[in-house]
């Protein structure tokens, strides 16, 4: 699977968009982007996953650059439960492959 | 619904001893995964099956590691002779097993080795 390349840590003040940057230069055309986070002392939760076009759901946003070298993960309105580290994974779809975690961005909202 | 579940949450045991993770995963996925969490690190994966076999075992560190399906639901995670560096979060996520589907995870077992 391609690497993904996170800031290690971001802040950001409650109530506003928390934009979260991904590059993932060496993407190929069968692999998706996801997204999980993973709050303290729980298991990584599933946001969401896109190939080329953007993406929305209940959770976030995912805007894929038109090359896919890189995405940003929008939540659109960070609340102090949003405080959590978030994985960007590139993933070959073949049915069952797994998931390749690196370090993450260590999100922090503050009030 | 009901999410993966684990046990159990906490395990403390002592170096050399033999013991057994489960994992209930979410009914009707028929992939599971065993990843493990060191402290300050991401994930790491260990083993997945597709129904009662195992697809990739390639994540499993040495051969003190081994997992069953038997009925292609519940898993076990058993290591023998446990040393003092097995000590982690072990987590178990499940999918539909379609194409691209999501992994759902539990929230793990933390085991600790004395």
């Amino acid at each position: 699977d391609a690497k993904t390349t996170q800031p290690p840590s971001m802040d950001c003040a409650e109530g506003r968009a928390a934009n979260l940057p991904c590059n993932h230069s060496t993407i190929s055309g069968n692999e998706y982007v996801y997204w999980y986070r993973q709050i303290h002392s729980q298991g990584p939760q599933y946001i969401i996953h896109g190939l080329k076009n953007n993406e929305t759901n209940e959770m976030a946003s995912l805007i894929i650059t038109e090359d896919r070298k890189s995405s940003t993960l929008i939540l659109p309105h960070a609340t102090l439960r949003d405080t959590a580290v978030y994985y960007c994974i590139v993933r070959v779809v073949n049915a069952g492959n797994m998931l390749t975690f690196g370090g993450g961005t260590r999100l922090m909202v503050k009030p | 619904g009901a999410g993966v579940s684990q046990t159990p949450s906490n395990k403390v045991t002592e170096k050399g001893k033999y013991v057994e993770l489960r994992c209930d995963p979410i009914s009707g996925h028929t992939a599971l995964y065993w990843y493990r969490q060191s402290l300050g690190q991401g994930p790491e994966f260990l083993i997945y099956f597709q129904g009662t076999g195992a697809a990739d075992d390639s994540g499993l560190p040495n051969d003190r590691f081994f997992a069953v399906r038997p009925e292609g639901s519940v898993s076990t995670l058993k290591i023998q002779r446990t040393e003092r560096g097995d000590s982690a979060v072990y987590l178990c996520a499940s999918s539909q097993g379609f194409l691209g589907s999501p992994l759902h995870f539990g929230n793990g077992t933390r085991l600790t080795v004395t």
